[in-house]
């Protein structure tokens, strides 16, 4: 099955910084790959996501690069705020196949 | 506004116990699946269903059952709940369909202590 692995586990940064969040996953048939955030006492929610036909995507302040030959992709947050400071989750499936498999999510601090 | 409703935000319950999480959603969505959240873990799958009266193993299931009777409801039961099922446990609907990149919503979660 597919395995996910999502680094690093903690990230700190001070407010106006750049936060960057790899993942890798195993399975070659993988093909949308979602972020998602989590903020306290709440369940996890997408924030942007990304199709193997895709290189890149970028929203606002996030954008997200997928490099298929290497299966990897990362999460980028620039201008990084106060309330950017969540736990963050990227993802992986085959579409045509429900069951996304998670990394092991990582903790973003942002100072002010 | 898409709603996927868990029935407890907090829940303690006794080694032995029979231990019932139920989910809702109201979105008509064919998927729902059971994860569960432990730090340094991430989510991982229990079980997971495509259709009413479907089911799927996940990652973990063992300890673990679920029904699907009606479309919107999707609940998971501890046959004899054991401390190291403390957990927060998450549950989740999505669309289903071929070629079709569905974001999956997330209910709030129900952080189970098992003493």
């Amino acid at each position: 099955g597919e395995n996910v692995e999502q680094h690093p586990s903690t990230l700190s940064v001070q407010e106006g910084d750049s936060a960057v969040i790899k993942c890798t996953y195993s399975d070659s048939a993988s093909n949308y790959f979602p972020w998602y955030k989590q903020e306290l006492g709440k369940g996890p929610q997408l924030i942007i996501d990304i199709r193997s036909n895709v290189g890149e995507k970028k929203d606002q302040r996030i954008a997200v690069t997928l490099n298929k030959t290497a299966k990897h992709f990362s999460l980028h947050i620039t201008e990084t705020q106060p309330e950017d400071s969540a736990v963050y989750f990227c993802a992986a499936k085959r579409t045509s196949y429900g069951k996304l498999t998670f990394g092991q999510g990582t903790i973003l601090t942002v100072h002010p | 506004d898409v709603k996927v409703t868990q029935s407890s935000r907090y829940l303690v319950k006794r080694t032995g116990e029979k231990v019932f999480l139920e989910c809702v959603q109201d979105m008509d969505h064919e998927n729902m699946f059971w994860y569960r959240q432990d730090p340094g873990l991430g989510l991982r799958l229990i079980y997971f269903s495509y259709d009413v009266k479907m089911k799927e193993k996940g990652d973990i299931p063992e300890g673990y059952s679920v029904s699907r009777e009606k479309k919107e409801r999707f609940s998971l039961i501890l046959e004899s709940a054991s401390t190291n099922q403390t957990s927060m446990y998450l549950c989740a609907s999505s669309f289903s369909g071929q070629g079709v990149y569905t974001e999956a919503f997330f209910g709030q979660g129900t952080r189970l202590t098992v003493v």
